[in-house]
């Protein structure tokens, strides 16, 4: 069964500064995707960004990357320019591409709460 | 405001009640999950259903059951209620299903507290 594992339950960054949060995950497919959702105050879930395993390259969105390292099943976001709306629960998702069976569910990681301080 | 909607927004209960929750999915989805967020279990997927269909099921206790109706709308049913069942359901839904990317996406979630 697919694992992810998020390290870091709380993180601090200054505004304007860059943070890095961590995630691993454990799988024995070699294929699938790699997701970072951001749950605001609200408890709204947003897709932050994804990113599938077969491509090298790693994923961006504007401010927000990805370091994406398949053999050591790392899969880590990187926010620049951190603003004060950024401060969330960012969790760490994995999902299976295989078809059948329970293969689109999402398996998530117990999450990292980022504060961001002005 | 990611299309999906979800009623109630917040439902208080006494253990041993059953309840309901309602979603009504994106339009033109076909899929739909349910996921529960709670303090000690985190954010476990718990059922989906494809046009109508159970398509896979997660770590969801018999006490509880799901439907999704002709409509696409989902309803999932939690019975005989407990403590450990307060948690924050989500319900997501996708265009479809299977190896192909579509994403999900999340209402706002019912919290439900049972007292």
């Amino acid at each position: 069964a697919q694992t992810v594992t998020q390290s870091q339950p709380e993180m601090s960054v200054q505004e304007a500064e860059t943070v890095t949060l961590s995630c691993t995950y454990d799988t024995s497919e070699s294929d699938y995707y790699l997701f970072w959702y951001k749950q605001p105050p609200s408890r709204q879930m947003i897709l932050v960004i994804r990113q599938e395993a077969y491509k090298q390259q790693n994923a961006t969105e504007n401010r927000f990357s990805v370091n994406f390292q398949k053999a050591a099943k790392s899969f880590s976001l990187k926010i620049s320019d951190s603003q004060l709306g950024d401060a969330a629960m960012y969790f760490c998702a994995y999902r299976s591409t295989l078809y059948g069976g329970a293969t689109n569910k999402l398996i998530f990681g117990t999450g990292t709460l980022l504060a961001v301080q002005p | 405001d990611s299309g999906v909607t979800q009623t109630p927004k917040h439902l208080i209960t006494a253990t041993g009640q059953r309840v309901t929750l309602r979603c009504s999915p994106r339009s033109g989805d076909l899929s739909v999950y349910w996921y529960q967020q709670s303090l000690d279990q985190g954010l476990q997927f718990l059922i989906q259903y494809y046009n109508g269909e159970e398509r896979a099921k997660g770590n969801i206790l018999e006490r509880f059951s799901a439907q999704q109706f002709p409509d696409l709308h989902s309803e999932l049913n939690l019975s005989s209620l407990e403590l450990g069942d307060s948690a924050l359901y989500f319900c997501a839904s996708s265009e479809s299903t299977g190896s192909v990317f579509y994403e999900q996406y999340f209402g706002p979630g019912t919290r439900l507290t049972v007292t």
